[in-house]
């Protein structure tokens, strides 16, 4: 497709589930992003993928998150033992790199609701 | 380590006037910078991007920002407000590792 691809949009999940949410990048964007943004709230970091670099893990909130990255290309973002405080719009992005000014494009994000 | 600040968490303005949404940055080299805009239940859209080639940069819809050094601020603006303009808009500041830092946002208002 043209743009970052998202899936699900909307996900709705009981308290102590686990959810995957994937991402489909650009074709040929090396640079893949994970952001999370609580109601009202701005862009919290939460993982960052370059090509076969190891990825910058820092952002995520704890070791309930994860996320891997298959062949350079879809990524999956996992949550364990999902909270009420996970609930938030998960969003991806995907850039060119080696470009500092490259800029980000965005998927439209996975809504996430725990109950 | 770099990070931005956005100055004002609501602006409000009436259709037709300036905007004006402040950003500051911090950071020990020349930055990239940048401002998203994020509209209600839109993804978030590139306005415009500094890429060290003119401290001038003009973006989409009418918005600019101008780079200044001096005063570590990078802030956007636009002669006249439209109601469409009316979401919420983030400066983002990308580090030496190629990591985006949003800064908080900022909500344009625009009344009639």
């Amino acid at each position: 497709g043209a743009g970052v691809s998202q899936s699900p949009s909307n996900k709705v999940t009981e308290k102590g589930k686990d959810v995957e949410l994937r991402c489909d990048p650009i074709s040929g964007h090396t640079a893949l992003y994970w952001y999370r943004q609580s109601l009202g709230q701005g862009l919290e970091f939460l993982i960052y993928f370059q090509g076969n670099s190891a990825p910058d893990k820092s952002g995520l909130p704890s070791d309930r998150f994860s996320a891997e990255r298959t062949g350079g290309s879809v990524s999956t973002l996992t949550i364990q033992r999902t909270q009420q405080e996970d609930s938030a719009v998960y969003l991806c992005a995907s850039s060119q790199a080696g470009t500092s000014a490259s800029p980000l494009h965005f998927g439209n994000g996975t809504r996430l609701t725990v109950t | 380590a770099q990070s931005v600040t956005q100055l004002d968490s609501h602006v409000s303005v009436s259709e037709g006037t300036p905007v004006l949404l402040r950003c500051n940055y911090s950071s020990s080299y020349s930055p990239s910078l940048f401002w998203y805009v994020q509209h209600p239940n839109k993804g978030l859209q590139l306005l415009l991007k500094y890429t060290s080639a003119a401290t001038l940069v003009k973006g989409i819809n009418g918005f600019e920002a101008e780079f200044k050094k001096s005063e570590t601020s990078f802030h956007l603006t636009k002669p006249s407000a439209h109601m469409s303009d009316a979401a919420e808009y983030f400066c983002v500041v990308r580090n030496n590792t190629d990591k985006l830092i949003f800064g908080t946002g900022t909500r344009l208002q625009v009344f009639p």
